[in-house]
């Protein structure tokens, strides 16, 4: 089964600074691979999208962005963060022919 | 688009059955699935119902019926570390995506 790995668990950032939050996959070749956010008591919202090496779907348009430069790895990032950008960031992968996703165990940020 | 509907919070004790229903309306439709999150925690997959009828997992049951756009998780024999929030979430047909619900707050009680 897939492994997923996420760094740092904790993160505080001033507002204006950059974000690379990472994302790798183990146990899974050409996996779908998703970037959520959830904040505070809240449901989960998709951000990001990615089927393939490169191929990135945006689902709310924002200062974040989404990059897969290898197929089990999948970066999210931000040139300057907002106070509203608080919130746990969450990777999800899935594999060919599966219908479950598995969730990484979370980056939480707060902007400050 | 696709909206989900379900309960913010469920109370209920030790040893009891809870159901949690989820309603929702899409586009298109290929799925209904439940995903499980601890306070401060990842979301962890429960079942998937991509058929109507009742899908059975130890413990934990899930319900689909298509015709009413309609589910439930169905829990039997509550244990505290079911205290939870519970997730319903529906994918649809082209989309390797899933659309989730608010959540409902599940709090077992001694």
């Amino acid at each position: 089964s897939q492994t997923i790995h996420q760094w740092p668990a904790t993160l505080v950032q001033p507002v204006g600074s950059p974000l690379s939050l990472e994302c790798t996959v183990e146990g899974t070749s050409n996996p779908n691979l998703y970037w959520y956010r959830q904040a505070a008591g809240r449901g989960l919202q998709l951000l990001f999208y990615s089927v393939g090496i490169g191929q990135i779907s945006s689902e709310v348009p924002q200062n974040l962005s989404a990059s897969r430069p290898q197929d089990r790895q999948f970066i999210l990032s931000s040139k300057k963060l907002l106070l509203s950008d608080s919130g746990f960031y969450l990777c999800a992968c899935k594999g060919q022919g599966d219908d479950e996703q598995y969730f990484g165990p979370g980056t939480r940020l707060t902007v400050t | 688009g696709q909206s989900l509907e379900q309960p913010s919070e469920v109370t209920a004790v030790e040893g009891a059955i809870v159901q949690i229903n989820c309603t929702y309306q899409t586009s298109g439709f290929y799925g209904l699935s439940w995903y499980q999150q601890h306070d401060g925690g990842a979301p962890t997959f429960l079942s998937y119902n991509a058929l109507d009828g009742l899908e059975e997992t130890g413990r934990f049951s899930s319900f689909l019926s298509r015709s009413d756009s309609y589910g439930y998780l169905l829990l039997q024999e509550l244990q505290m570390k079911d205290s939870a929030s519970y997730f319903c979430a529906v994918s649809t047909p082209g989309y390797s995506t899933l659309t989730f619900g608010k959540g409902t707050m599940l709090l077992v009680s001694p």
